[in-house]
């Protein structure tokens, strides 16, 4: 298993273009997450879904988009970006029924800068 | 709000000695907490999970707590590698979300 996956690793955008950050997981996980980390900062929750077709805000929503059409993909995405949104991204994944306190598998991150 | 804090100082210890993190929480009553470790450049890597009626969770060398009284749970290294060397973060879980808190950096030295 590859468990989860992002692409692109590393992004520079410019002000105000729109990109969207893919994340796959083939572990058949109903939950999966989107996390946003600055520099000496924990983990903020952007979006969350629960399953395919749904999907919620969490604590850092505002700038960001999501779907999941699939179990396996939960794509993020930026449509006016913003110095702001400057950070590491990670996607995560987590179990099935259970998941409310299963653990979370986490992607490699993407690295991006808003310049 | 909800608010998880742990030592944002870098902790450095000698190898062999045992480290001990800290993890608080206030405005919060989780049934959960887990503790992920990081690595720089990499995600986090999930370690141990307790449930709030326990008191205590091991795995090879690794122990947390967990006290619901005090708000708070510790994680133990024993026997300490500089292998161990990393950033050390628990989360609290409320219904299908994960607060995080914002790491603790952990320097083994040969």
């Amino acid at each position: 298993n590859a468990g989860v996956t992002q692409t692109p690793k590393f992004r520079i955008l410019k002000i105000g273009q729109s990109m969207t950050l893919q994340c796959t997981q083939d572990m058949n996980h109903n939950y999966m997450y989107w996390y946003r980390q600055d520099p000496g900062m924990g983990l903020k929750l952007i979006y969350y879904s629960v399953g395919a077709g749904i999907t919620d805000k969490g604590e850092v929503p505002n700038g960001y988009n999501v779907s999941r059409s699939t179990t396996e993909d939960f794509p993020l995405r930026l449509e006016l970006a913003a110095p702001s949104q400057t950070s590491v991204y990670f996607c995560a994944s987590g179990g099935g029924a259970w998941a409310s306190f299963d653990e979370q598998f986490f992607g490699p991150g993407t690295r991006l800068t808003v310049l | 709000s909800q608010k998880i804090e742990q030592n944002s100082e870098a902790l450095n210890i000698q190898e062999g000695k045992t480290a001990t993190l800290t993890c608080n929480y206030t405005n919060y009553s989780p049934a959960y907490l887990q503790w992920y470790r990081q690595d720089p450049g990499r995600g986090p890597v999930f370690l141990l999970l307790i449930r709030e009626n326990e008191k205590e969770k091991r795995k090879e060398r690794l122990k947390v707590t967990f006290d619901t009284t005090l708000k708070q749970s510790l994680f133990h290294i024993t026997a300490s590698q500089p292998a161990d060397s990393a950033t050390y973060l628990c989360a609290l879980q409320g219904t299908y979300k994960y607060i995080f808190g914002t790491g603790t950096r952990l320097k083994v030295l040969a």
